[in-house]
């Protein structure tokens, strides 16, 4: 079945590095999503991607849905506090005549003090 | 983007008692929602995926008749868990599918803790 491979699982960055994560697959995928969620609190929705090789900003976040529809990207830069989470990638796929999101097993941003 | 809500965002209860929890799709109409659940330090498992006025479709592994979904309306979902025990305690989020069926957004998700 399909399956996203994200990486890295866990991050230990300094405040003020730019931060760089990446989903892959051996599946097409429609549309790529990536979402960010706080301890304790469902995830919200940070970049939504529909077409093959779209580049997407959102304030110091830029995604980009790859060129084979297997992979994307979520950069963050800049890091600040607040960017501490779990980001999680997604991406639609049909699959029996139904529209099915499948979700990375997300990746973990740490800021050292 | 479109909001989700849950209630209630906490529950404590016994074991052996049963938990109601509701999601809401407040400005749009979700015509699928999906159930997680979350353990500490892990990743969103999907429990169930539920289609308004059908019966849900439930992962393997998960026991339909103790996770009980109804998905009466066009924004309304509702996940009971029947004869809760201790290692029924995690985060449970809800989350509808957008109109244009390209997005799906979350519920806040509801923390249950059984005693």
């Amino acid at each position: 079945g399909q399956q996203l491979n994200q990486s890295p699982q866990s991050m230990f960055i300094q405040e003020g590095e730019d931060v760089s994560m990446n989903c892959t697959s051996s599946s097409i995928f429609n549309t790529w999503l990536w979402y960010k969620q706080d301890p304790g609190e469902g995830p919200v929705l940070l970049i939504a991607l529909y077409k093959a090789g779209e580049l997407t900003s959102n304030g110091r976040l830029t995604a980009q849905f790859g060129i084979t529809r297997k992979d994307s990207f979520l950069n963050i830069s800049a890091s600040i506090p607040s960017d501490v989470g779990i980001y999680f990638c997604a991406g639609r796929v049909n699959v029996n005549r139904d529209d099915k999101i499948i979700f990375g097993k997300g990746t973990r941003l740490h800021i050292l003090p | 983007g479109a909001v989700v809500s849950q209630h209630p965002s906490w529950v404590i209860c016994k074991s052996g008692t049963s938990v109601k929890i509701e999601c809401r799709s407040l400005d749009f109409q979700a015509t699928t929602m999906f159930w997680y659940r979350q353990f500490p330090k892990q990743s969103l498992m999907l429990m169930a995926t539920s289609n308004e006025g059908s019966k849900a479709t439930y992962e393997q592994g998960v026991e339909k008749d103790k996770f009980l979904i109804n998905h009466a309306s066009l924004t309304l979902s509702t996940l009971t868990v029947t004869s809760a025990h201790p290692e029924d305690s995690s985060f449970y989020i809800c989350s509808g599918l957008g109109q244009g069926k390209e997005t799906q957004y979350f519920g806040p998700g509801t923390r249950l803790l059984v005693l």
